[in-house]
């Protein structure tokens, strides 16, 4: 079956800076790569999401790659704010399995 | 929309007691999923309802833990009898039809079994 894997477990970047979370999936068939964010004491929201036959996907300054060939997927965030701070996970399914496959999540903290 | 709502917020209880976990998904969504979050395992996917019928219940930890889905605006996700291991954020989550559809959480419940 499908695994995920997220990396790092712990992100810690100055405020400004850039921050990169990335992920790799052992499934080919996998088709939808998600990401979710996760504030203190609330559910996983979406904020960004790309099918495989995109290679990048912006939103303002998140942004999302995928490199299908090495199975792998980044979310890429921008001029990290304060409000940037949060839990964020990956992941994958195929569009014969709505299910998802999660990642272990990524707890960023962002320096003032 | 009010979204998904899951109650009650915050369960405390005793080991050996019924524990019983309530959700109503967003109306029109026709997939729910239940899934419970500690810091040793992450997220798990416990079960998945597409139009009230379990689809794949394969993440239930064991017989002590059930789920059912009797309309589409509610489930219930019931441990009997519940163990301190089981203390956990148990989130509700649901979607619309299609392959490529957001999962809405809710809010969570948070179980605590001494």
């Amino acid at each position: 079956g499908e695994n995920v894997e997220q990396h790092p477990s712990t992100l810690s970047v100055q405020e400004g800076d850039s921050a990169v979370i990335k992920c790799t999936y052992s499934d080919s068939a996998s088709n939808y790569f998600p990401w979710y964010k996760q504030e203190l004491g609330k559910g996983p929201q979406l904020i960004i999401d790309i099918r495989s036959n995109v290679g990048e996907k912006k939103d303002q300054r998140i942004a999302v790659t995928l490199n299908k060939t090495a199975k792998h997927f980044s979310l890429h965030i921008t001029e990290t704010q304060p409000e940037d701070s949060a839990v964020y996970f990956c992941a994958a399914s195929t569009r014969s399995n709505y299910q998802l496959i999660w990642g272990a999540g990524t707890k960023l903290i962002i320096k003032p | 929309d009010a979204g998904v709502i899951q109650s009650p917020r915050h369960e405390v209880t005793e080991m050996g007691q019924e524990v019983t976990l309530r959700c109503k998904p967003i109306s029109g969504h026709n997939s729910l999923f239940w899934y419970r979050q500690t810091m040793m395992r992450g997220l798990e996917l416990l079960i998945y309802f597409n139009n009230n019928v379990p689809i794949d219940d394969s993440g239930m930890p064991e017989d002590r833990f059930s789920a059912k889905m009797p309309n589409a605006s509610f489930s219930t996700l019931k441990i009997q009898p519940s163990e301190p291991r089981d203390s956990a954020v148990y989130f509700c989550a649901s979607s619309g039809s299609g392959a490529y559809n957001e999962q809405f959480f809710g809010p969570g419940t948070r179980l605590t079994v001494l």
